[in-house]
């Protein structure tokens, strides 16, 4: 069945940096836009990145994390990744990957993985 | 940045009730790009409604979504036990792709 599963989560000091990959399966991997949406906790959803399809791999950011986080993709091993540098307090969160459908909108969700920024 | 407001905050509705939120941004979405999100306690969000009115799928018929410009709207016809949880609506015809603070549906 189609699955996006992260990986990466952890406890970090602030400054630090941290990896999360996104594993996807049941689905052909390099059709599709992939993204980042990260949630605080008990606070609503945040968008982060995406990144297209293609080898050309065009990105976007939210302002929040522009200059400090750089998605990836690996369309060969079907994963996503998010390499998070100079990381905040307010960068502790679930990050969740999700598939872009091809309107847009974010049709499928791992189940998120944690992140927490605290010395 | 589109910034979006959803209204009410909590909604305190019964099972067999008509639930309808409310979701308005601050400047018009583009081609209805406009989608809402189920999330319950400790689980990813679920699609429910992209392009402001279509069904994602195997969503139920009970959800149906409205709207254009700047004022959307989700309506449940008849609230079942499994609906009680957080609405989100999310634009994604310009970046940065934004979401609404959420209402909660919970029960009288």
């Amino acid at each position: 069945q189609v699955q996006l599963v992260e990986s990466g989560g952890g406890l970090v000091k602030p400054g630090g940096s941290l990896r999360l990959s996104c594993a996807a399966s049941g689905f052909t991997f390099s059709d599709y836009y992939m993204s980042w949406i990260r949630q605080a906790p008990g606070k609503g959803l945040e968008w982060v990145s995406y990144i297209s399809s293609t080898s050309s791999s065009y990105t976007n950011y939210a302002d929040s994390v522009k200059g400090r986080f750089t998605i990836s993709r690996d369309n060969a091993k079907n994963s996503l990744d998010l390499q998070m540098n100079s990381l905040r307090a307010e960068d502790t969160a679930v990050y969740y990957c999700a598939r872009v459908a091809e309107g847009g909108a974010f049709d499928i969700w791992g189940q998120g993985t944690m992140v927490t920024v605290s010395s | 940045e589109i910034v979006l407001t959803q209204s009410p905050g909590t909604l305190s509705l019964s099972p067999g009730e008509r639930a309808t939120l409310s979701c308005r941004a601050s400047q018009s979405v583009s081609s209805s790009y406009l989608a809402w999100y189920q999330q319950k306690p400790g689980q990813a969000p679920r699609l429910l409604i992209y392009g402001a009115s279509r069904r994602a799928t195997g969503i139920p018929d009970r959800f149906s979504g409205s709207g254009s410009g700047t004022d959307f709207t989700l309506t449940i016809s008849r609230l079942e036990p499994e609906d009680f949880a957080v609405y989100y609506c999310q634009q994604y015809g310009s970046s940065p792709f934004t979401f609404g603070p959420g209402t909660k549906v919970d029960i009288k």
